[in-house]
Parts: structure tokens; sequence; C-alpha cells
């Protein structure tokens, strides 16, 4: 039973667009929420996250927004640029737990110069 | 360099075999944790450390996995009788507490014949 899910393998946008990488959770418990970037051979690194208790997070042309009512996060990234081309992860955790994360599967963003 | 450290980057083995994977975490992290990550699938959550507590193995997938973390910094992770389904990429990543954003390694990629 999949508690994280990003149900788009893959998205390509043009340089300079906006990407919108969606998220979905099934756990109420998740109250902390990640998004990581992966380039192949690499582990991941950190992006953003936010907590339960906001609806948003900036971070330079990095934004997360939670809808805790609908159980869904997405990450917007504007203007994209080619460098952004990479697999990214969301993750969540129950901070009140062993903060372990459990992560969706994945969704490869490329960016068309 | 200041990253979470990993060695071996790549290990192939025979089946049958035991492997040891380390990590060296961030210093003065005092969070630890070990996920794997098979073809195609996300992250996949294995053992987590926090200081001198008793560390939490709810993800090891069975009792040939084992690992350990001496002096609350480097850790190892150990197969026993390594199976082909372990073949995967096992990544550390540590935080400064549970309740942080972890930071990952490159990983070792696991390849068993």
């Amino acid at each position: 039973d999949q508690q994280v899910k990003q149900n788009s393998p893959s998205l390509s946008v043009q340089e300079g667009r906006i990407s919108i990488l969606n998220c979905d959770y099934t756990n109420s418990m998740f109250d902390y929420f990640l998004w990581y970037k992966k380039y192949p051979a690499e582990g991941p690194t950190f992006l953003i996250s936010i907590s339960s208790i906001k609806d948003k997070n900036e971070d330079g042309r990095f934004t997360v927004f939670l809808n805790k009512s609908a159980k869904h996060l997405s990450l917007h990234i504007v203007p994209s640029q080619p460098g952004d081309s990479a697999v990214y992860f969301c993750a969540a955790s129950a901070r009140g737990a062993n903060s372990k994360l459990t992560f969706g599967k994945g969704i490869t963003l490329s960016v068309r110069p | 360099g200041a990253g979470v450290s990993q060695s071996p980057s790549n290990k192939v083995t025979e089946k049958g075999k035991d492997v040891e994977l380390r990590c060296d975490p961030i210093s003065g992290h005092t969070a630890l944790y070990w996920y794997r990550q098979s073809l195609g699938q996300g992250l996949e959550f294995l053992i987590y450390f926090q200081g001198n507590s008793a560390p939490d193995k709810s993800g090891l997938p069975s009792d040939r996995f084992s690992a350990e973390r001496t002096g609350g910094s480097v850790s190892t992770l150990t197969i026993q009788r390594t199976q082909q389904e372990d073949s995967a990429v096992y990544l550390c990543a540590s935080s400064l507490r549970g309740d942080q954003p972890q930071h990952f390694g490159d990983g070792t990629r696991l390849s068993i014949l």
C-alpha cells in the first residue's frame, strides 16, 4: 500500500515556463513533507520542506503548496531551467514518530532549452 | 567534504556472501538513517538511529540485515547470505535532529550475481 504517490512518471516543460510536480498521500499522521531532487549516480538532495501547520513555503524559484484536506502537495518551479532536469521525490514523515521518510516513486522532469 | 560519505560506492558479490556497507554522517548529526532504492522504486526505509536510543529496525526486510552505529557516528549495514533481491542502491542519510531535513550520501550500488 503506497502511502505517498507520485502518479505521473515524467514531465517535460519548456525552459522559462513553470513546472508543477504533484504528490498525494494517504496517511493522515504525516505532518512534515519534503521534496528531494536526484541526479543519476548521486544521492537525493534536499530542496524544500513544509510543515502541516502551513499551506505554502517558498525558497527562491521553488514553492511547495500543501492542501491537507485533499492530502495533496505540489512543487512549483518557476522559471524552469535546463539544470532542473532530474528525478524529483516527494517524501513525508510523522515527526511525532521516528521521523522516517516515506517516499514516492519519483517523477522525471525534463526542461527543454 | 562536509557531506554524508558512503563506501564502497559500488559492490559486486556472489549470492550467499556477506557484505558490509559503511556510512559516515555529517559531523554533529545525531540522527542516522538507512534506506534502499530498488530499480524503478522510491526509497524504502530500513533503520533509524537517534543518539543513544535503541534503533528503530522496523524497516529491515529480514533477519539477514543488521546495522550498528558505533560511538554515535559511523554506521555499518551488514547483509548476511546475500540474495539476488538484495540488489539495490543503499543510501544513508543524517540529520541534525529527527525533526530536521535528512541529507543523503551518494549511496552504495550493490549487485548480487
